[in-house]
């Protein structure tokens, strides 16, 4: 399985746009690259998965590069609510059951 | 409608008994997971169901054991309650898991176990 390595944690301030990245340097052909939010004392939540180039929801974009050795998550003008821990997964496609391996996480902290 | 519930919320008790969490998913998916997640926040996968049948169980005591009675249902039963049980347990479910492509998991809200 990929091991992927963020920051432990980011600061910000409202209106800002927060940009993650994730390193995956074994990332193999099939596996896609995924991120979940976690809010305290909830599960997490899918935000967005990409295989490559740029991939934009209503709530986030990922930019991954060629080589897809990295990822970054980014947010766009984040309000209070989005401080939340953020995880950067890389899926093992073959793998029966889709077992995901969740690293630390990123934890965001907005601020007023 | 909750799509992944999971009951109880909390559970406090001792050492050496034995408890069960139950989890329930109302989205129609395949497939199941129980997750632990400790104080440092790191996230373990410990099993999964595809249509009541376990294809995924990692390294975890025995005194571990899941039971999906149909693919709406996965319960957790732990045995003989140790300190180091005490953390969050998450279940989740996606739509298939099986497949060669990474599809979406879905997770509850979590059951604090704490071990006294």
């Amino acid at each position: 399985l990929a091991k992927t390595t963020q920051p432990i944690s980011m600061d910000s301030y409202e209106g800002q746009e927060v940009n993650i990245t994730c390193s995956h340097n074994n990332i193999a052909t099939n596996d896609y690259i995924t991120w979940y939010q976690q809010f305290p004392s909830q599960g997490p939540r899918f935000i967005i998965q990409g295989y490559k180039t740029k991939v934009t929801n209503e709530v986030a974009s990922l930019f991954i590069p060629a080589d897809r050795k990295s990822s970054t998550l980014s947010l766009p003008r984040v309000s209070l609510s989005d401080t939340a821990v953020y995880y950067c997964l890389v899926g093992d496609g073959q793998a029966a059951g889709n077992k995901l391996t969740f690293g630390g996480g990123t934890r965001v902290l907005v601020k007023p | 409608d909750t799509a992944v519930s999971q009951t109880p919320k909390y559970l406090v008790t001792q050492m050496g008994n034995d408890k069960s969490i139950k989890c329930e998913q109302n989205l129609g998916h395949d497939t199941m997971y129980w997750y632990k997640q400790d104080s440092k926040k790191f996230l373990k996968i410990m099993f999964s169901y595809n249509n009541k049948e376990l294809i995924i169980n990692e390294t975890v005591p025995n005194r571990f054991s899941p039971k999906s009675p149909d693919k709406a249902h996965l319960n957790l039963h732990i045995n003989s309650l140790e300190l180091g049980d005490s953390a969050v347990y998450f279940c989740a479910s996606s739509q298939d898991g099986t497949s060669g492509t990474t599809d979406t998991q879905y997770f509850g809200p979590g059951t604090r176990l704490t071990v006294l």
